[in-house]
């Protein structure tokens, strides 16, 4: 069984540019969420995607955007980057079959922003 | 929206200790998980337990959804135990994870 997996795992922007993260499933798992997660802090949620559509987004703006591929593969895109930015950017997957299903974490992209 | 808390923020352990860390959730929930991050960062999934109880190996957690809340019990920690511990709940099925902030857990040998 193929977990998640991230690319890249670190990344330096500067202020004003964009940035592309990618993110593979687990095998298996249909549903993928992003979430920022700052220093200190915990994992807040972006959005979700199922079935290629967002399917729940939290709080940020629509600078922060995504897509995912009919192999359940996904991006998160985020233009006009910020110095607030600055976090660890992780992408979790699940299946969603009608029934409960955990999420499990890949390790995440660290981004800085300056 | 759901808040959820957890306590203590920081623990420090000499390795052999046990540790109980509490987690309380504001609101009904339809799921709830405890993960261990790393100090690379990995997220990995300790239990799945929107009610309960369950145990693996030293590590065991038990949800009391009537109440609002979550423990998570470690037995003779060792210094691999270090990390933060997190709580995050579900509110309906399939939505999004809401995250306390952690507990840090120092293991010291």
């Amino acid at each position: 069984e193929t977990g998640v997996t991230q690319s890249p795992t670190h990344l330096i922007k500067t202020r004003g540019q964009q940035v592309t993260l990618r993110c593979s499933s687990q095998s298996g798992h249909n549903t993928v969420s992003w979430y920022q997660q700052a220093l200190g802090q915990g994992p807040q949620f972006i959005f979700q995607y199922y079935r290629e559509e967002e399917n729940g987004r939290g709080n940020f703006p629509p600078r922060f955007s995504g897509l995912q591929f009919p192999n359940y593969s996904s991006e998160l895109n985020v233009n006009a980057l910020e110095l607030d930015d600055s976090a660890l950017y992780l992408c979790a997957s699940s299946q969603r079959t009608g029934g409960d299903s955990p999420l499990h974490f890949g390790n995440g992209t660290r981004l800085t922003v300056t | 929206g759901i808040q959820v808390e957890q306590s203590p923020p920081d623990l420090i352990l000499q390795e052999g200790a046990n540790s109980t860390l509490r987690c309380n959730f504001s609101d009904s929930v339809n799921n709830l998980q405890w993960f261990h991050q790393n100090p690379w960062g990995q997220l990995i999934n300790l239990f799945y337990i929107p009610s309960g109880t369950k145990q693996n190996g030293r590590l065991s957690a038990t949800t009391v959804a009537t109440e609002r809340y979550s423990l998570l019990y470690i037995s003779s920690s060792q210094t691999t135990d270090s990390g933060v511990y997190f709580c995050a709940v579900e509110e309906t099925s399939g939505s999004r994870l809401t995250f306390g902030e952690g507990t840090q857990l120092t293991v010291n040998p």
